[in-house]
């Protein structure tokens, strides 16, 4: 069954506490991209990873961080510089053979602060 | 920077009635514009997607009209359910030509309520 995984569904961090979200696909698919979604503000892009070992910060990649170091596996870290970082995060993949624009969601994680 | 308009915020439609979402750009490079229906707590899926070569794209109840002299492109569901209800995503992506990346803009949302 092949798709987006994004875990966990739900997670709190507390003020100064770096958080680690996981975002996992097996669709073998080349580019990776992390989204944040705010109520009423669309999504924005944070990072994206067009191949293995390399990535580019997005729109808004202030107090984020990100590896990918599996084709499989792009991570999205919320660091403790990130001072508002409640809400819904979004990961997402692409093929980049054959010029496919479509991107795949996973379910998302919401983020909430204690 | 490169934006997209998304108009109404939200819509409320009676069931079989016919919702309109439109959307407008400003980057005439765009050369690809899906839209994107989300369900509460669920990732964006892939609903259409139209290139700026056509004027009119149609699956099942959803339509796509494009209009590129005017920089603007609509959603319209057909005979609309209470299933439907949902928010809905415009964007617009641009190959970067330095990386051979695409990168989606996407506009703000609509949410969609069809009654029964």
């Amino acid at each position: 069954d092949g798709g987006i995984t994004q875990s966990p569904k739900y997670l709190f961090r507390k003020e100064g506490q770096n958080v680690t979200l996981s975002c996992e696909q097996n669709l073998n698919h080349d580019a990776m991209y992390w989204y944040r979604q705010d109520p009423g503000q669309g999504l924005r892009l944070i990072y994206y990873s067009q191949i293995v070992n390399d990535f580019q910060k997005g729109d808004i990649a202030e107090g984020y961080s990100v590896s990918r170091e599996k084709k499989e596996s792009f991570p999205l870290t919320v660091t403790s510089a990130q001072k508002n970082p409640t809400a819904f995060y979004l990961c997402a993949s692409r093929a980049t053979s054959g010029a496919q624009e479509t991107q795949y969601f996973g379910p998302g994680t919401r983020l909430l602060v204690l | 920077q490169q934006q997209v308009k998304q108009s109404p915020q939200s819509l409320i439609v009676q069931k079989g009635g016919i919702p309109i979402i439109n959307c407008a750009y400003e980057n005439t490079a765009f050369d690809y514009f899906p839209w994107y229906q989300q369900f509460p707590g669920k990732g964006p899926a892939l609903l259409i997607a139209i290139r700026p070569d056509v004027s009119e794209k149609k699956e099942g109840r959803f339509t796509i009209s494009f209009n590129k002299s005017a920089k603007q492109f609509s959603l319209h569901i057909m005979d609309s359910q209470p299933g439907d209800s949902a928010t809905y995503f415009c964007a617009a992506s641009i190959r970067d030509s330095g990386a051979g990346s695409y990168q989606l803009t996407f506009g703000k949302g609509t949410k969609l309520s069809v009654i029964p």
